[in-house]
């Protein structure tokens, strides 16, 4: 099984922030690594795909970077809507995800 | 408009058994699999398994392998997650989405609550 970790669980900020999450993979994923953003009581949302494509309608302040084991999620200023818990997840072998990041206001 | 509709929210006692239902529209089913994710309350999201509605080719996360079973009916696009005997632990919103080979859930159902309690 593929695992994967992100760093930091939760973090706090103010907005206008720029924020980093990390994600690594136990072993090479290629760029094979999407990233999700979920609010509380709603369903999860796609963000990012193949470590740094944007699915469309998704605003520019979000990218992401990486490949092979390292990938980050990067929100460029952040906004009242961005406050949420954000989960990377590989579909290079299977399925899995990682642990979530909960972003909360500073 | 592409959407997953899943069936709505269960109140079951333990022992019990449970299918749950997740109904593509506005796609073209067979092309793309299907995937189970579980959120138990509080906690993180965690993949249970797939399956390609086409060939009903279905692949299980380790920990779940044994605790559901995956199915589909291609005919009316609809993908299914059973239990035979609930348990207290496996209360949770269950969630299905849709995924092309090694590609992202970028179309999700809305959720289905189960609560196991006694």
């Amino acid at each position: 099984d593929i695992q994967m970790t992100q760093s930091p669980s939760s973090l706090s900020a103010s907005l206008g922030d720029r924020v980093t999450i990390t994600c690594r993979a136990s072993q090479s994923i290629s760029n094979y690594l999407n990233w999700y953003q979920q609010k509380p009581g709603k369903v999860p949302m796609l963000l990012i795909y193949s470590a740094s494509r944007l699915q469309s309608g998704v605003p520019s302040r979000f990218s992401g970077s990486g490949y092979g084991t390292d990938f980050t999620l990067t929100i460029s200023s952040l906004q009242p809507e961005d406050f949420a818990t954000y989960y990377c997840q590989q579909s290079f072998i299977l399925v899995s995800f990682g642990g979530g990041t909960t972003v909360e206001i500073e | 408009e592409v959407q997953l509709v899943q069936s709505g929210a269960e109140v079951k006692k333990p022992g019990e058994s449970l299918k749950i239902s997740c109904k593509g529209f506005g796609y073209t089913y067979n092309t793309y699999w299907i995937g189970w994710v579980r959120q138990m309350p509080g906690q993180g999201l965690e993949w249970m398994g797939s399956i390609y509605p086409r060939d009903s080719d279905t692949r299980y996360s380790p920990p779940f392998q044994a605790q559901v079973t995956i199915s589909a009916d291609e005919s009316i696009t609809t993908a299914y997650l059973q239990w035979s005997s609930l348990k207290a632990s496996d209360t949770g919103i269950y969630y299905c989405a849709r995924f092309a080979g090694a590609g992202p859930m970028d179309v999700w159902g809305q959720g289905t609550t189960v609560i196991v309690s006694s």
